[in-house]
């Protein structure tokens, strides 16, 4: 089975903290993606990786960076967070443009 | 843009009855549609897609969803819904053709009652 896994189940951050969350991968898919998940917005696309070292930005990159220096593992940075950036944050992989996603079990992250 | 609508915050439906969570989508060119599932603290799992082929897909745990092209919908359903259905549902789709980009709706939550 493929497996997501991300570093933290709950996180408490101080506002103007740099935040890393980490996701990592075991199925060597190229395609990674994090999203932000808010009660009656959905997910929303923050940023998603094809391949390492390449990125994308999504729909919501403001405030937000990405690394992903080998295949497996996709990092998300909040440079300086802020209150406005509490929220559930969601990995997930795919092998390819048709194959369904594969999500992490997700990173409450809270920013006082 | 293509974009994905749920209209529905939450469906409540008895145990044994049928259920059906609702999708529509706006897409230029084929869609390439998803279901996923989330229970309480978890992340989402998927449940079926529609790449191209037959208009009704059967998925995960009984689940099914009909393509409907003159609609554009993708409601998904099950003959008949347990309490341990009771979750979130999320419709997705890719957007745009060629890309890796995911559009997905605001969620549905079901609420199966016993």
């Amino acid at each position: 089975d493929v497996k997501v896994t991300q570093s933290s189940r709950y996180l408490v951050k101080r506002t103007g903290e740099k935040v890393f969350l980490e996701c990592v991968q075991d199925m060597d898919h190229e395609n990674m993606f994090w999203y932000r998940q808010d009660p009656g917005l959905g997910l929303r696309l923050i940023y998603f990786s094809y391949d390492v070292k390449m990125k994308e930005k999504g729909d919501i990159p403001e405030g937000y960076s990405v690394s992903r220096e080998k295949k497996e593992r996709f990092s998300l940075i909040l440079e300086s967070a802020s209150t406005n950036q509490t929220s559930m944050y969601l990995c997930a992989s795919t092998p390819e443009v048709l194959h369904e996603q594969f999500f992490g079990p997700g990173t409450r992250l809270t920013v006082l | 843009a293509q974009s994905v609508a749920q209209p529905e915050d939450q469906v409540n439906v008895a145990e044994g009855n049928p259920l059906t969570v609702k999708c529509t989508y706006s897409v230029s060119g084929n869609p390439y549609l998803f279901w996923y599932v989330q229970y309480p603290n978890r992340g989402l799992q998927f449940l079926l897609k529609y790449i191209t082929g037959d208009n009704l897909v059967k998925g995960s745990y009984g689940f099914e969803a009909e393509f409907n092209k003159s609609q554009t919908s993708f409601h998904l359903k099950k003959p008949s819904a347990l309490v341990s259905d009771s979750a979130l549902y999320f419709c997705a789709v890719r957007d745009p053709p060629g890309t890796y980009k995911y559009i997905f709706g605001t969620g549905t939550r079901l609420k199966v009652l016993a």
